[in-house]
């Protein structure tokens, strides 16, 4: 089946640093790739979707400027939490899909707990 | 904004029972259905997806209904086993696009 990995997968950091989460797709190629977070005792949320080579599309209340996406090929993607706070800590989760519609599956990688001090 | 509801939250079976559980979403403008088993510590995998009212398909000991019309799947599990163990999420897109909107799951655990 197809494989996503995901790096690191815990971090912990100082408030006011950035974190780089990296989610690859290694035995296919990934038209979109997309970015979940889990809050305590609750579902996924997407927060954003990105296809490579073009700006990530975010959810509403997600903010583009604190979680920066890059898409930088087919099987490639980074979520980046810039200056993070301790309201950043959570599990982030991503997933990855070689088709565009509502029937195609989304692989997904091991998710990433980031605890910020 | 999508209501996906799963139920129960959390269900403790003996090995050897059969089990099921339900995920309701919005009847209307139906386009998919994707379930999802997650292991702790491992990446969510995919189970299925239906599309078609009355869809039923298997996998070994799951599987898994869907009625359209009402808004329901269930999910069975015939003869639990402890590996069965884990949280079954199940995600209908938000519109004709691949966004999937994630119910809050059903924990499943497996007594030996």
């Amino acid at each position: 089946g197809a494989v996503v990995s995901q790096h690191p997968s815990r971090v912990i950091c100082k408030s006011g640093t950035s974190v780089k989460i990296e989610c690859r797709s290694l035995d296919f190629q990934a038209t979109t790739m997309f970015w979940y977070r889990q809050f305590p005792k609750k579902s996924l949320m997407l927060m954003a979707t990105s296809n490579e080579g073009s700006k990530a599309t975010y959810e509403q209340g997600v903010e583009k400027d604190k979680f920066l996406i890059n898409h930088a090929s087919l099987t490639l993607s980074t979520l980046t939490v810039t200056s993070a706070h301790p309201e950043d800590s959570s599990f982030y989760i991503c997933s990855a899909s070689s088709g565009t519609v509502s029937t195609d599956t989304q692989y997904f990688g091991p998710g990433t707990r980031l605890t910020v001090l | 904004i999508l209501n996906v509801e799963q139920s129960p939250q959390s269900l403790h079976v003996q090995e050897g029972d059969s089990t099921n559980f339900t995920c309701s979403f919005p009847s209307s403008n139906f386009y998919a259905l994707h379930w999802y088993r997650w292991e702790t510590a491992k990446s969510p995998e995919a189970l299925f997806v239906m599309t078609l009212n009355g869809d039923e398909k298997k996998k070994g000991r799951i599987s898994a209904t869907l009625n359209t019309k009402e808004g329901y799947s269930y999910l069975y599990i015939k003869g639990s086993q402890p590996e069965d163990s884990a949280t079954y999420l199940c995600a209908p897109p938000m519109d004709s696009s691949y966004k999937l909107i994630f119910g809050s799951g059903t924990r499943l655990l497996v007594r030996p």
